[in-house]
C-alpha cells in the first residue's frame, strides 16, 4: 500500500528552527509537495521538490532524498504566525497525490 | 495563483437531507478536485470532476451519494446527499492552475458541515 509518514505533533520555540520530517512509500514518485495549513483555513502551497537537494524560499526550505524515501521541512527564524499544520504530500505513479496525515506545530513564546 | 471562491462557507443540516456546494475560480483550470477532510485528519479525495461528463470518484465515494457538476472550465458543484452525522466534514474545493508550472494544487476556504 501506499503510505506518507509525519510526525503528528511538534512545539517550537519562536526565534528558533524546527525540522518536520515526511517519509514515503508509494507506487513511484512524481514529486513532493509541502503544504501549511492554519486551523480553519485552506492549506496553501509552500514548496515543491521533485529533485534530491535543497530547496530555500525565504526562511522555509524543504530537502528530497529519493533514495531514502525522505523530505523534510525546515522552519527557520520561527514566528507565532507558524503555528499550523504542515502537511507533505506525494504524486505517484499515476500523478495521484497521497496525503500524510499533516503535522500540528506548536510555536511557543 | 487562482482565487476560489466556495460556498456556503459552513452549513448545520438536518439528517436525511441534501446540501450543494459550489466551487467558481477566477482563472483557466486545468483539474478541478472535491476533497474532504475531517476533523483532525487529513485531506481525502473524493473525486476528479471533469468538465461536461461524469466525475471520477476514489474507492468508497459512489455518485448516488456525492452527485458532481462541472458545467464548464471554471465552475463546479457538489451535493452530499442523504446526509448523517458521518457526513460532518470540511468540504473542499481544490484546483491546478493552468498557469501552474508545478502542478500545485490550489484550496477553496473550504465549507464546514455539521449534520444533526
Amino acid at each position: 500500500g501506499q503510505n506518507i509518514d509525519q510526525p503528528t505533533e511538534m512545539t517550537a520555540t519562536e526565534g528558533a528552527i524546527v525540522q518536520i520530517n515526511c517519509t514515503y512509500q508509494t507506487s513511484g514518485f512524481n514529486g513532493l509537495f509541502w503544504y501549511q495549513q492554519h486551523a480553519g483555513e485552506a492549506p496553501t502551497f509552500l514548496s515543491y521538490n521533485v529533485l534530491d537537494g535543497l530547496e530555500e524560499k525565504g526562511r522555509f526550505s524543504s530537502f528530497l532524498s529519493r533514495s531514502k524515501g525522505y523530505s523534510y521541512l525546515l522552519l527557520k527564524e520561527l514566528q507565532m504566525k507558524d503555528s499550523a499544520s504542515y502537511l507533505c504530500a506525494v504524486k505517484d505513479s499515476n500523478y495521484q497525490l497521497i496525503w500524510g496525515a499533516g503535522t500540528k506545530l506548536i510555536i511557543k513564546p | 495563483s487562482a482565487v476560489i471562491s466556495q460556498k456556503p462557507s459552513r452549513d448545520i443540516c438536518q439528517r436525511g437531507t441534501s446540501l450543494t456546494i459550489q466551487c467558481q475560480v477566477d482563472s483557466q483550470v486545468t483539474m478541478m478536485f472535491w476533497y474532504r477532510q475531517q476533523p483532525g485528519q487529513s485531506l481525502t479525495l473524493i473525486a476528479t470532476a471533469n468538465q461536461g461528463s461524469e466525475a471520477t470518484y476514489e474507492s468508497g465515494f459512489v455518485i448516488d451519494k456525492f452527485p458532481i457538476s462541472r458545467p464548464n472550465l471554471t465552475f463546479s458543484t457538489l451535493t452530499v446527499s442523504n446526509m448523517s452525522p458521518e457526513d460532518s466534514s470540511i468540504y473542499l474545493c481544490s484546483v491546478i492552475s493552468a498557469q501552474s508550472r508545478l502542478g500545485e494544487l490550489f484550496f477553496g476556504e473550504g465549507s464546514r458541515l455539521t449534520v444533526l
